[in-house]
């Protein structure tokens, strides 16, 4: 069972313009969603991260709009970049007993900005 | 080092052979982590460290696969008895904290098994 559907699978955006990646989570106990940025051959790079008691997050040209009800949250990309193109992931994560917390991502998005 | 670092970045192994896979955390970290990620895949979660204590192995697919951080700084992620399957990138992540949320990944190890 996917605990967190990411989409869409692949997105291609002009220089300048919006993008926009969507994810959708099931559990409840999740408490800590970040994006992940991860180009070709490097491992993925913490972008921006939210906690389920804020409904947006802006850092730069980047931002996270949550909403807890509907168990969502997306990235928005201002402003996009050709250096933008990458492959992001969303993730969600939730403490365990013993205090640590590990990630579920989803499954990516590739997004490629034309110049 | 600056960063988590992994060896090797690339790893061909022949089916049934035992491989061997190296992560060097951030110095001073306390957790780190093993993930797994198949080709167009999100990373998948396979192991825990907390220094030298694996709190959790849930993610670990059989018992062909075994990590150990005997030190609490650098960790091996072995392989036994390959299969075709076990082909993909093999990610190691590191925090400062006991919580992992803010893990700082390193470049990998690409393992294919011919």
């Amino acid at each position: 069972q996917q605990q967190v559907k990411q989409s869409p699978q692949s997105l291609i955006v002009q220089k300048g313009g919006i993008s926009i990646i969507n994810c959708a989570y099931e559990n409840t106990a999740f408490d800590y969603f970040p994006w992940y940025q991860q180009f070709p051959g490097k491992g993925p790079a913490l972008l921006i991260a939210i906690r389920p008691d804020v409904s947006e997050k802006k850092e730069g040209r980047f931002t996270i709009s949550f909403n807890k009800s509907a168990k969502q949250f997306s990235l928005h990309i201002m402003d996009s970049q050709p250096g933008d193109s990458a492959t992001y992931f969303c993730a969600a994560s939730m403490r365990a007993w013993s205090g640590y917390s590990t990630l579920t991502f989803g499954k990516g998005t590739m997004l490629l900005v034309s110049p | 080092g600056a960063g988590v670092s992994q060896s090797p970045r690339y790893k061909v192994a022949k089916r049934g052979q035992d491989v061997a896979l190296r992560c060097d955390p951030i110095s001073g970290h306390v957790s780190l982590f093993w993930y797994q990620q198949a080709l167009g895949q999100g990373p998948e979660f396979l192991t825990y460290f907390q220094n030298e204590a694996q709190l959790d192995k849930s993610g670990l697919p059989s018992d062909r696969f075994f990590a150990e951080r005997p030190e609490g700084s650098v960790s091996t992620l072995k392989i036994q008895r390959t299969q075709q399957e076990d082909s993909a990138v093999y990610l190691c992540a590191s925090s400062s904290g006991r919580g992992g949320t803010e893990a700082f990944f390193g470049q990998g190890t690409r393992l294919t098994v011919v």
